[in-house]
């Protein structure tokens, strides 16, 4: 069964420091992983998309990287600020055009506090 | 605005009635998605058109879950014969689709239902 782990399930944080969010996956065969921020009571937001043969990608404070040989990706928040609070929900597809078997993690939330 | 819009954006009903919910997707994206997300999961995959063509449901789309796309435009999920377990965020997405290693999906603000 395709399953995605993201860890850790809840994570608090101080305005300014960097964390690190994990997501480890079965899906196979890959094809693309991506990383979405989703606010309380809002739709996710894309991040970052990887495709297999990407190992980092950046969208600003946000640093994704991939190890497929272990299927294992990160999320990286550099310089934490408040509106960063969320959760983060990583999916991973393994084919570009069967929506049906793309599988959700199910976040991870992320406390940013003053 | 030129993203997904669904409406309404919340829903409150008694157990036993139908409820209906628009998504209007981005305006060039032919692929619409429809996802349900319950409290600390992730969305749940229900269903997707390619244009007016539902190309895939879900198991969670039970018979009392319909879903029409008729100009391959804009989308209605309807649930008939509500349960308080169909109680959720139903979120719908849309994009190019067509192949290649970004198809990214657009997701919308979602609709709250709250079956009392």
């Amino acid at each position: 069964k395709n399953q995605v782990e993201q860890s850790p399930q809840s994570l608090i944080i101080l305005e300014g420091k960097n964390c690190t969010l994990q997501c480890n996956y079965t899906v196979s065969p890959f094809s693309n992983l991506r990383w979405y921020k989703q606010d309380t009571g809002r739709g996710p937001v894309s991040l970052t998309i990887m495709t297999f043969s990407e190992n980092t990608k950046s969208n600003g404070r946000y640093t994704a990287t991939l190890d497929a040989d272990t299927k294992q990706s990160s999320l990286h928040i550099t310089a934490s600020q408040l509106s960063d609070s969320a959760s983060y929900i990583c999916v991973v597809s393994p084919t570009n055009t069967n929506a049906g078997k793309s599988t959700f993690g199910d976040g991870t939330t992320l406390t940013v506090k003053p | 605005d030129t993203g997904v819009s669904q409406d309404p954006r919340h829903k409150i009903t008694k157990r036993g009635q139908n409820v209906t919910f628009r998504c209007d997707p981005i305006s060039e994206h032919n692929r619409l998605y429809w996802y349900r997300q319950t409290l600390g999961q992730g969305p749940e995959f229900l269903t997707y058109f390619q244009n007016e063509a539902q190309l895939e449901k879900s198991r969670l789309l039970s018979d009392r879950f319909s879903a029409e796309r008729p100009k391959g435009s804009f989308s209605t999920l309807e649930i008939q014969r509500t349960e308080q377990g169909d109680s959720a965020m139903y979120l719908c997405a849309s994009s190019l689709g067509g192949g290649g290693a970004y198809n990214e999906q657009f997701f919308g603000p979602g609709t709250r239902l709250t079956v009392l």
